[in-house]
This record gives C-alpha cells, structure tokens and sequence, in this order.
C-alpha cells in the first residue's frame, strides 16, 4: 500500500539548519502532488508547502517561503524541505503528504506519513 | 488574517449522531471552499476522512459524510461507535493557501 516514510528530524538550535526527507513507494510517483503539513501543540496543523508533479511549480504559506525550500527528486521517488534559519516556533512534527489528485486548483491531502519531529531550541 | 472556527469538543452516545462544523471568518464556506475532513487518534497521524466537500477516500466508513450547512461545511458521523473517539479538522482551500480549523475532539460516552 502507498508510503510515505518521512527522516531527518532532530534537535536543532535557533538560526541552524535541518533538511527532511520523504521516501515515497507504492504509486506512481510522478502522477501526485507532494506536500508538506506540520504540527504543533500551539499552532496545531498548518500548511508548509506544496510541489507540483515535475517539481516546476511550488506554493509555500506565505510566513515561511523565505526560510524553507520544498524540493523533489523523481528519480528516487523522495521528497525534501530544507529548512533555514530556524525558529523555536518551527518546532512541530513535519508530515509528508500525498495529494488525492483530484481536479481542481486545491490541493486533498489522501495519504499521510507517520511524521518526524524538529525540535528547535534557543 | 484567515481564520477557521470549529467546535473544540462535542460528546456523542454510542450510535447517535452528531454533526461538527467548520467556519471561515472571510464568509459563508462553499464549495470552491473544496472542505477536507480528517480524523486523528492519539499518537498517530491525521488519516484523511472527506475530500471535495462530501466526497468519501475508498478507506473512508459511509458513517462518515460531509456537506454544506448553512454558511458552514459540516461532517456528520452516524451511528457512532467508540473508535470513533478522536479530534476532527477541517481544512479550507484559499486560491493557494490552504488553512486548518484548531479540530473538534469528539467524545463518545
């Protein structure tokens, strides 16, 4: 069945750096829209990031287009966000999301993966 | 700033039904709001109930079903049962932002 196995996750320092991994299997990679969602205790769920099918295209939420950079390698069937510059407010469980791929501009989030932890300390 | 509202807790008997909502401070929820709904349990990841509104995942109980109340999208769960105790989000599509409701943690008792 689809998975989605995210990595990279960990304690980090303010103003340091962490690049997440999602390993995808099970589907045609290059058929889905590719996310990123987080959560957080005080934040609970938000929207990171999105990327098109042939990484040519990318939606970010406006507050963290400046630090994070959604990327994807079709080759290996993986998924990244390398994260900057960041904060005690970024720390939250990272999810790597699949869209269901259904018409329309939006993106429907259908698989999810179990989520890997960034902890960002000051 | 864009804000969903959704009830922070609701409490259900078992095989009732009961019926969350989902708000937009920006207006009435339509459609071209394109709702998700998705469930979460302690210690595990979102799953994805409802996507379109009212359109079911293959995975998805026919318990389950969204729609259109009023100014509000809505997921109505019939016939609760127990495992059905969870927290509920709703998601709404803003031409390229996507914003999450806080969810609904739903008991059953």
């Amino acid at each position: 069945q689809v998975q989605l196995v995210e990595s990279g996750g960990g304690s980090v320092r303010s103003g340091g750096s962490l690049r997440l991994s999602c390993a995808a299997s099970a589907f045609t990679f290059t058929d889905y829209y590719l996310g990123w969602i987080r959560q957080s205790p005080e934040k609970g769920l938000e929207w990171v990031a999105y990327i098109s099918k042939t990484g040519s295209r990318f939606y970010y939420e406006d507050s963290l287009k400046d630090r994070f950079t959604i990327s994807r390698d079709n080759s290996k069937n993986s998924l990244y966000l390398q994260m900057n510059s960041l904060r005690v407010e970024d720390t939250a469980v990272y999810y790597c999301v699949r869209d269901a791929d259904v018409a329309g501009p939006q993106f429907d989030p259908d698989y999810w993966g179990q989520g890997t932890l960034v902890i960002v300390s000051s | 700033q864009t804000v969903v509202t959704q009830e922070p807790s609701l409490t259900v008997s078992p095989g009732g039904t009961v019926t969350l909502t989902c708000a937009s401070n920006t207006g009435p929820v339509t459609s071209d709001y394109y709702p998700n709904w998705f469930q979460q349990k302690p210690g595990q990841p979102p799953t994805s109930l409802i996507f379109g509104t009212s359109n079911r995942h293959s995975w998805t109980p026919a318990r389950f079903s969204g729609s259109l109340l009023g100014d509000k999208a809505a997921l109505t769960l019939s016939r609760v049962q127990p495992e059905d105790e969870a927290d509920y989000f709703c998601l709404l599509y803003y031409g390229r932002r996507h914003v999450f409701g806080p969810g609904t943690k739903v008991t059953v008792l």
